[in-house]
């Protein structure tokens, strides 16, 4: 059965440090894998998708490596503000109807 | 585009009511439908997968009589909380696949925030 870890479950830095979040699974067979944002109270939102055959994908200030034969996922976000201040889960992608397998999340925190 | 609504945002019911929530994908037509269930300070938990015109999947654990689910079209999926109870307090979540697409990527709705008194 597929299990994903996040480490660390909470983190908390100072505005314009980067971050580095990290994400492990135990089943190397997956289709892909995401990377979500998560507000108090409020609904995901995507932030970068991996495809199983790609290694890294890149958005603003957000950076995200797959090494699928590790099984590993790290999401780097350089010079963070305060706004970047969330939950963020990591999630792959386990079967053909697309069904996701969650991380409990890194609980961050950004202090101005 | 891609966008997934939810509705009610908010919902409180008496223990012992039905309360259904609706997951609408807007711009696009969705073949596959999930429905999330996410407890506080929790990650999300998977509680059933819906193809239009099928029956929905559960997942282990999950009561298919007491969580209906019914995806009567490629872009309406609702999810029925029968007879509710305060344990069923929850913050639900649905997202959608979008037809044809092969990335396999999930939209997710804003959720819904669920408390029976």
């Amino acid at each position: 059965k597929q299990e994903v870890t996040q480490i660390p479950a909470a983190l908390s830095v100072p505005e314009g440090e980067n971050l580095v979040l990290n994400c492990s699974f135990t089943d190397s067979a997956i289709y892909n894998l995401q990377w979500f944002r998560q507000d108090p109270g409020k609904g995901l939102t995507s932030l970068l998708l991996i495809q199983s055959s790609q290694r890294e994908q890149t958005s603003g200030r957000l950076n995200a490596s797959l090494d699928k034969s590790s099984g590993r996922s790290t999401l780097y976000i350089a010079a963070s503000q305060p706004g970047d201040s969330a939950t963020y889960l990591c999630a792959v992608t386990t079967d053909s109807w697309g069904k996701l397998q969650f991380g409990a999340g890194t609980q961050v925190v950004v202090t101005p | 585009g891609a966008v997934v609504s939810q509705h009610p945002s908010r919902v409180i019911c008496k223990s012992g009511t039905s309360v259904k929530i609706e997951c609408r994908s807007l711009d696009f037509q969705a073949t596959t439908m999930f429905w999330y269930r996410q407890f506080p300070k929790k990650s999300l938990m998977l509680m059933a997968t819906s193809n239009e015109g099928s029956k929905a999947t559960y997942e282990q654990g999950v009561e298919k009589d007491k969580f209906l689910i019914n995806h009567a079209s490629l872009t309406l999926s609702t999810l029925t909380v029968t007879s509710a109870h305060p344990e069923d307090s929850s913050f639900y979540i649905c997202s959608a696949t979008i037809q044809g697409s092969y990335s396999y990527e999930q939209y997710f709705g804003p959720g819904t925030r669920l408390t029976v008194t």
